[in-house]
């Protein structure tokens, strides 16, 4: 089961690129990393997913090293509203067996 | 246009009642899940469906019974509800070959 380790907390100010980072040391070679935002009272958005290498969409990037034992969630120029908690997810695809195990997430204030 | 949507949004009940939580999805998604949020903001998965199928198990009480008439619902069944199962239930939908899940608003269930 690939377990997870982020940061608790982090502090950004707005405009700063922030990095979020991951690790997940027992990551399967059928494994992608997903990462997810949630806002207070709500429930998780899906921000960004890869497998290696890096990826990036108009929300994030994603930095993947070559053993896929961490990985990096990159939100650059955050502002106010980038505050959110955000989780790393690692697994294959849904079927039986599969670990869906969130973790405590990392909690980002982004200050002005 | 609501891609996952739940019902109740808020739950407040008395301990040893029976209540239901209805969830739905038009994003023609074959798996669908359960989770439990607790105070401390922990995600944990509950159960999941593969067109209407449970796929995934946790460790869960035999109070909590899913039920999925069809792969666009998933209904939460929750037998003589006691105090430790006030949480914020989050249902997700994904497809069945991609682990990229979408979630509802949640369900805040009170049990006094």
């Amino acid at each position: 089961l690939a377990k997870t380790t982020q940061p608790i907390s982090m502090d950004s100010y707005e405009g700063q690129e922030v990095n979020i980072t991951c690790s997940h040391n027992n990551i399967a070679t059928n494994d992608y990393i997903t990462w997810y935002q949630q806002f207070p009272s709500q429930g998780p958005r899906f921000i960004i997913q890869g497998y290696k290498t890096k990826v990036t969409n108009e929300v994030a990037s994603l930095f993947i090293p070559a053993d896929r034992k961490s990985s990096t969630l990159s939100l650059p120029r955050v502002s106010l509203s980038d505050t959110a908690v955000y989780y790393c997810l690692v697994g294959d695809k849904p079927q039986a067996g599969t670990a869906l195990i969130f973790g405590k997430g990392t909690t980002l204030s982004v200050s002005s | 246009d609501t891609a996952v949507s739940q019902t109740p949004k808020y739950l407040v009940t008395q301990m040893g009642n029976d209540k239901s939580i209805k969830c739905e999805q038009n994003l023609g998604h074959d798996t669908m899940y359960w989770y439990k949020q607790d105070s401390k903001k922990f995600l944990k998965i509950m159960f999941s469906y593969n067109n209407k199928e449970l796929i995934i198990n946790e460790t869960v009480p035999n109070r909590f019974s899913p039920k999925s008439p069809d792969k666009a619902h998933l209904n939460l069944h929750i037998n003589s509800l006691e105090l430790g199962d006030s949480a914020v239930y989050f249902c997700a939908s994904s497809r069945k070959d991609r682990l990229v899940q979408y979630f509802g608003p949640g369900t805040r269930l009170t049990v006094t």
